[in-house]
């Protein structure tokens, strides 16, 4: 029951800058609500890639940044590299549901 | 070592139901809500509850409400997870997740830093 949008795939070169969008409505982002990255390798645990919108945990490279502007929020990935290529998902909280919900998900694909 | 470690894989008959157990180790247990994430073969996410590791408190997504009960067991710091009345499309990875910050910490949407290995549920007849 994912509520948040996501494109399904994107792509790039090695080195090039890549964005995932994550668009959402007035009950989650649009609240007021942060947002949390997920990167998930194929055959592999999600991991939490950047939290509260912008911030990067301890040993996540300074190439993922996150922002939220109205009622989405974006992925960007400066120098791509072999290496992130995998899935990625966008979460927040809708309101509505009362609960949390992640996005449908983007696939990364390294050219 | 902090780690959730979780019960192993099940194959169950549609109708059946199934539980799935989730230990924590390495951290204070009874400070950070636990949730479960499901991820049905080659799709995304799907958000299914949470529980309160010290007040046994659940919140449940709408969509399996009625269906889900998660409890927990804090002298073996274990929450489990039940899921009754099992369709076919109930075939998933089953993940527990420890939610940061801690409980006592208030204002900020937590996230998920800590994952179960997952816990792979067949429903087929």
């Amino acid at each position: 029951q994912s509520v948040l949008t996501q494109p399904p795939s994107v792509s790039g070169a090695p080195g090039q800058r890549v964005t995932i969008s994550c668009t959402g409505s007035n009950s989650d982002i649009g609240a007021g609500y942060d947002v949390h990255w997920y990167q998930q390798v194929p055959g592999t645990v999600p991991k939490l890639l950047i939290s509260n919108n912008n911030d990067r945990p301890s040993g996540v490279p300074d190439r993922f940044s996150g922002s939220k502007s109205g009622t989405s929020a974006s992925l960007a990935i400066t120098g791509l590299q072999a290496e992130d290529e995998a899935d990625y998902y966008c979460q927040s909280y809708d309101s509505s549901l009362s609960g949390y919900v992640f996005g449908t998900g983007t696939k990364v694909t390294v050219l | 070592q902090v780690q959730l470690v979780q019960s192993e894989a099940e194959v169950k008959k549609p109708g059946a139901s199934v539980t799935v157990s989730c230990q924590a180790s390495g951290y204070a247990f009874i400070d950070y809500y636990i949730h479960w994430v499901r991820q049905a073969p080659g799709q995304g996410l799907e958000w299914m509850g949470r529980v309160t590791p010290k007040t046994g408190g659940t919140n449940y997504a709408p969509n399996l409400q009625g269906r889900v009960t998660m409890t927990r067991d804090t002298s073996v710091t274990t929450v489990y997870m039940e899921l009754r009345r099992l369709r076919p499309d109930d075939t998933a990875v089953y993940y527990c997740v420890r939610a940061s910050p801690p409980i006592v910490v208030a204002g900020k949407l937590r996230s998920f830093d800590l994952w179960g290995h997952g816990t792979l549920v067949t429903v087929s007849s």
